[in-house]
């Protein structure tokens, strides 16, 4: 079965922690893609990054990096020195191969950055 | 280029009612798609549509139906609406399926008395 788990329902950090946000899948395909997507209180879905089965390298794009170990199943995103505006629900998701129109999402984990 | 729109925000339905969610996209995205999240949860997918005159259900397809007539449009029309479908609605479009990232739109506030 197919399947992405967020554990962490909240978290709430002060303004310039850093804070890491914790996602594991489940499948037996060897062809998969992971997403994130953050959603702002303002409601829209905006996406952040993509990594295919086969690229484990970590990726950093400014203050946001990702964390893919295929060995945990896991693809975990840490925010370095978080802001008020990094308050969000973030969404970890999983795409198949042989799934072509269909994103399984965690449930999201809620973050606060408080100032 | 608005991306990908949706209208309305916001509606109130009663038990029984219909509606049409209108969802249209500028991008010349061949893949289009309609969820639904209901508090706390993530989103799951109602149906989804690889091209004009194409749609398919996704995990969540009763008391809803799709058409695609054009490539930008790709309406969810609610028949006999029920509590069970309040929830907030979004639709998105990709270029083609995976592994291309979908677009959303801002949302659809639909509450059900």
């Amino acid at each position: 079965a197919q399947k992405v788990t967020q554990a962490q329902t909240e978290i709430s950090v002060v303004e310039k922690e850093d804070v890491t946000l914790d996602c594991v899948y489940e499948t037996r395909d060897t062809t998969y893609y992971l997403f994130w997507y953050k959603q702002p209180p303002s409601g829209e879905l905006v996406f952040l990054i993509r990594r295919n089965s086969f690229d484990e390298q970590n990726e950093i794009s400014g203050r946001y990096s990702w964390n893919f170990q295929k060995s945990t199943s896991s693809f975990n995103f840490t925010i370095t020195a978080s802001q008020v505006v990094d308050s969000a629900v973030y969404f970890c998701a999983l795409s198949l191969r042989n799934s072509n129109y269909q994103l399984i999402w965690g449930a999201g984990t809620k973050l606060i950055i408080k100032p | 280029n608005a991306g990908v729109t949706q209208t309305p925000k916001f509606r109130i339905l009663k038990i029984g009612q219909s509606m049409t969610l209108q969802c249209t996209q500028d991008m010349n995205h061949n893949y289009m798609y309609w969820y639904r999240q209901d508090p706390g949860m993530g989103l799951k997918l109602i149906y989804y549509s690889v091209g004009a005159g194409i749609t398919d259900k996704g995990e969540v397809p009763n008391g809803y139906n799709v058409s695609r007539s054009t490539t930008e449009d790709f309406p969810l029309r609610l028949e006999l609406a029920a509590p069970s479908q309040t929830s907030v609605y979004f639709c998105a479009s990709s270029l083609t399926g995976t592994p291309y990232e979908q677009y959303f739109g801002p949302g659809t506030r639909l509450t059900v008395t």
